[in-house]
């Protein structure tokens, strides 16, 4: 069964860092990645989406890459602001998920202070 | 564009007590549709999923069951609720096109079972 672990569970850095944030997955059977922001008491955004014969997709300030055969993916903010504080969830589409399933992770809560 | 509704926003209900939960879908048409919970702890657990009015399928046996009447119309709905069903409720869509199909999620419904 599929199972995925994000590290750490919290992190807090000051404005203007870069950081990362890691997602590890039992099985690199998957169609595809995604990472997804949820705010206090909100729904889920999707922020990107890896396909599993991707290596990494950009948008603005943020990386996401993928290292299928480790089972790995990471998710890189550069120069961070208050407002990217939130719980970032990573996701995988395991192979035969029916219709879009997706095994998600516990998330990483992120604070970033002014 | 297309938007994802959920209502209510909040319920506050004793154990025992019946549980109707609704999703609306509007700017799409042969919508998947998914309900996931979210309790404290725990990653996003998938509950149900449709992928046409009447088709159901139920990823976890449990005392909540689900309803798709219409096409852009999902609900979840429980006879008699337990403590352990506190959680958050997110709904969510897809188009369902292939490796790269996307989740949009609804803002979510924060149940509390007392």
């Amino acid at each position: 069964k599929q199972e995925v672990t994000q590290i750490p569970a919290a992190l807090s850095v000051p404005e203007g860092e870069n950081l990362v944030l890691n997602c590890s997955f039992t099985d690199s059977a998957i169609y595809n990645l995604q990472w997804f922001r949820q705010d206090p008491g909100k729904g889920l955004t999707s922020l990107l989406l890896i396909q599993s014969s991707q290596r990494e997709q950009t948008s603005g300030r943020l990386n996401a890459s993928l290292d299928k055969s480790s089972g790995r993916s990471t998710l890189y903010i550069a120069a961070s602001q208050p407002g990217d504080s939130a719980t970032y969830l990573c996701a995988v589409r395991p192979f035969g998920s029916g219709y879009s399933t997706l095994t998600f992770g516990k998330g990483t809560m992120l604070l970033v202070s002014p | 564009s297309q938007t994802i509704h959920q209502w209510p926003a909040t319920l506050v209900q004793p154990v025992g007590s019946p549980l109707s939960l609704e999703c609306t879908v509007e700017g799409t048409s042969n919508p998947n549709l998914y309900w996931y919970r979210q309790a404290a702890g725990r990653g996003l657990q998938l509950l149900f999923y449709s992928v046409g009015i009447g088709q159901i399928s139920s990823e976890v046996p449990q005392n909540l069951s689900a309803s798709r009447p219409q096409d852009r119309q999902f609900i979840l709905s429980s006879k008699k609720l337990l403590l352990s069903d506190s959680g958050f409720y997110l709904c969510a869509w897809s188009a369902g096109r292939g490796y790269t199909d996307t989740q949009y999620f609804g803002p979510g419904t924060r149940l509390t079972v007392l």
